[in-house]
């Protein structure tokens, strides 16, 4: 099974800032890697898929880029509703499909 | 719009069996894969569960392997999670997504959840 592990756990940030996010893969898992966003008692929104093609609907602030083993989300101007917890979710060798375990983007 | 609407949660006791339902509207559901994702409190995302389109495959999380059951009815557009012999730390909001095929395999709409609590 695929390990996923993301840093940092917490990131606190200002709006306007710039956001830089990551996730490490315990073996390759290619580009077969998503970002999903999840706001407190809401579902998680996909964000980004195959590691760097953004979802329907999602802002160009939030790129994805990396393969491999090392990807990275970035939010390039942090608006008020991007503070929420991210989470990576590989899909390279499912089942499982896993997630990490999220980084919490605060406001500073 | 895509609607995806879980039901069936609630407090059950350690050892007993419930039934998850989801109920999807707003596109051609016979034509798509469906996961079920749960979440324990203050807790991150876990994959359950994965049934293709037509039924036809079923992969599980080895956890949940042999008591938990996916299926669906592609008449009724509605996903199903059956959980055996509950256990305390099944105790998550569990949620029915959407696949989406990239070139991987993805979650592009999710459902609210309903939570399940496992206690005596």
């Amino acid at each position: 099974e695929t390990v996923l592990t993301q840093s940092p756990a917490t990131l606190s940030l200002s709006p306007g800032e710039r956001a830089t996010l990551s996730c490490r893969a315990s073996q390759s898992v290619s580009s077969y890697l998503a970002w999903y966003q999840q706001k407190p008692g809401q579902a998680p929104r996909l964000l980004i898929y195959d590691a760097s093609n953004r979802a329907t609907g999602i802002p160009a602030r939030f790129s994805g880029s990396g393969s491999g083993t090392d990807f990275t989300l970035t939010i390039s101007s942090l608006e008020p509703e991007d503070f929420a917890v991210y989470y990576c979710q590989q899909c390279m060798d499912w089942p499982p499909i896993t997630f990490g375990q999220g980084t919490r983007l605060e406001i500073k | 719009q895509v609607q995806l609407v879980e039901s069936g949660g609630g407090v059950v006791q350690p050892g007993r069996s419930l039934r998850l339902s989801c109920a999807a509207s707003g596109f051609t559901v016979s034509t798509y894969g469906m996961h079920w994702v749960r979440q324990a409190p203050g807790k991150g995302l876990e994959w359950v569960a994965f049934i293709s389109y037509d039924g036809t495959k079923k992969y599980y999380a080895d956890s949940e392997k042999g008591r938990f059951t996916i299926s669906r009815d592609n008449s009724k557009s509605t996903l199903y999670l059956q959980i055996n012999s509950l256990r305390v730390e099944d105790t998550a909001v569990y949620y029915c997504a959407r696949n989406y095929y990239g070139s991987g395999t993805y979650c592009d709409y999710w459902g609210q959840g309903t939570l399940v609590t496992v206690s005596s």
